[in-house]
Formats: structure tokens, C-alpha cells, sequence
């Protein structure tokens, strides 16, 4: 299975603060994805990327930016963070051939 | 934009019983995936299933795509198997690599 791995587990920011968080990915997948999860909600996109040096927007990406620097790495960048983005935050990685997406143990963030 | 649609939201069950989780979409979709999550937060796949039946111990997959819909039948439920199943629905007209989630069921399974 894939090993994607999420840092900070754990964030407390506060309002207007920036806030980074990362993710890596081990399996040299082309595909990596940003999303939040908040009750009610299921999982919902906010940016993904093909490969190094791009970035797409997914469904709810005002707020957010996204940087991939390398094949590994995915980072969500928020540069003014809100209370409203309180939110639990997954990283997954896709393969190109399936698709088939296998996901990060998740980042916990409040903005206070 | 895809729609999807699980069904029920929530579920208890008997220790042993059986359950039938239901996910229907309303766009022409390519392939399905069906996830755990744990109640710690991780989510696991269960099934990469495009189309047909797949089996993995007592879980079950069916995947009917011309249909719309797909479910996920669990046998002999375990206290073990409480926690929330999400299906994901891509392909199509949707970019590729996009998968659109369902809310979810919430499953308990009491002993």
C-alpha cells in the first residue's frame, strides 16, 4: 500500500497567521490531492496536482494555495488563516494507470 | 457536477448481522472507490472496483457503472468493522484523477 505521511498530526494557529502543511508521498505517484474534511461534508477537494511544478483547483480552494516541488512533495499553504478553516486536512497520492488513491493519516487544525 | 449519493447516513447493528451500504451517482462515472475510515480519523481503501464484484474476506463489492450505482455488502458484521464508509465515485466528464465523495455512513456494530 501506499505510504503517504502528513506534517504537523496537530496544528493550533491563530487568525491571520500562515499556516503550511505538508505531505509526502514514497511511491513516486504522479498524482497528489488536498482535502478537508468537516462534518456533514464527507471529503471535499480543495487542490491537486499531475506532477512537480503543477497545481489544479479542486472544488473549494479560496483560501488556499498549493505548491509541489517535487514528485514527493505536496504542501497547503494557507497565508491567512481563518477560523472557518478549522477543519481536518487529508493528503492522498494517486496512481495514473487506476487512479486508485491511497491517503495520509491526516492533519488536525484549529485557528483560533 | 457529480452528485453522490450514500445511503443510509447511519446504521446499527447486532454483532453477526449483515449490512448493505448503498452508493448511487448521478454522472457517468469510470471508476468507484470505497474507503474506512477509522474512528481515529485514517482512512483505508477497501475496494478500487470500476465495475463488477470483488470479494475481500466478508466485505463485497459491487460496482453496476451503466446503472449509476454501487454497494457494499458486509457479512457477519464485527464490532471491529464500527467506524465510517465512504464512497468515491471518478471518471467521466470529471478531471482526471478526480474523485467526488459521499457523506458517508456511519456504521455501529454493538455487541
Amino acid at each position: 500500500e501506499a505510504a503517504v505521511t502528513q506534517s504537523p498530526r496537530n496544528k493550533v494557529a491563530v487568525t491571520g497567521g500562515k499556516v503550511t502543511l505538508s505531505c509526502n508521498q514514497t511511491n513516486n505517484h504522479n498524482n497528489m490531492y488536498w482535502y478537508r474534511q468537516d462534518t456533514g461534508h464527507g471529503l471535499r477537494l480543495i487542490h491537486y496536482s499531475y506532477g512537480a511544478g503543477s497545481t489544479e483547483k479542486g472544488d473549494i480552494p479560496d483560501g488556499y494555495k498549493a505548491s509541489r516541488p517535487s514528485q514527493e512533495n505536496f504542501s497547503l499553504i494557507l497565508e491567512l488563516a481563518t477560523p472557518s478553516q478549522t477543519s481536518v486536512y487529508f493528503c492522498a497520492s494517486g496512481d495514473v494507470s487506476s487512479y486508485e488513491q491511497y491517503f495520509g493519516p491526516g492533519t488536525r487544525l484549529t485557528v483560533l | 457536477g457529480q452528485q453522490v449519493q450514500q445511503s443510509p447516513a447511519s446504521l446499527v447493528l447486532q454483532e453477526g448481522e449483515n449490512a448493505e451500504l448503498q452508493c448511487n451517482f448521478s454522472s457517468t462515472a469510470t471508476r468507484l472507490q470505497w474507503f474506512y475510515q477509522h474512528p481515529g480519523g485514517r482512512l483505508v481503501s477497501l475496494f478500487y472496483n470500476p465495475s463488477g464484484t470483488k470479494h475481500t474476506g466478508r466485505l463485497t463489492s459491487t460496482t453496476v457503472t451503466n446503472e449509476r450505482r454501487g454497494s457494499l455488502h458486509i457479512s457477519s458484521s464485527q464490532t471491529t468493522d464500527s467506524g465510517t464508509y465512504f464512497c468515491a465515485i471518478g471518471g467521466g466528464g470529471s478531471a482526471l484523477g478526480r474523485l467526488h465523495f459521499g457523506a458517508g455512513t456511519q456504521l455501529i456494530v454493538i455487541p
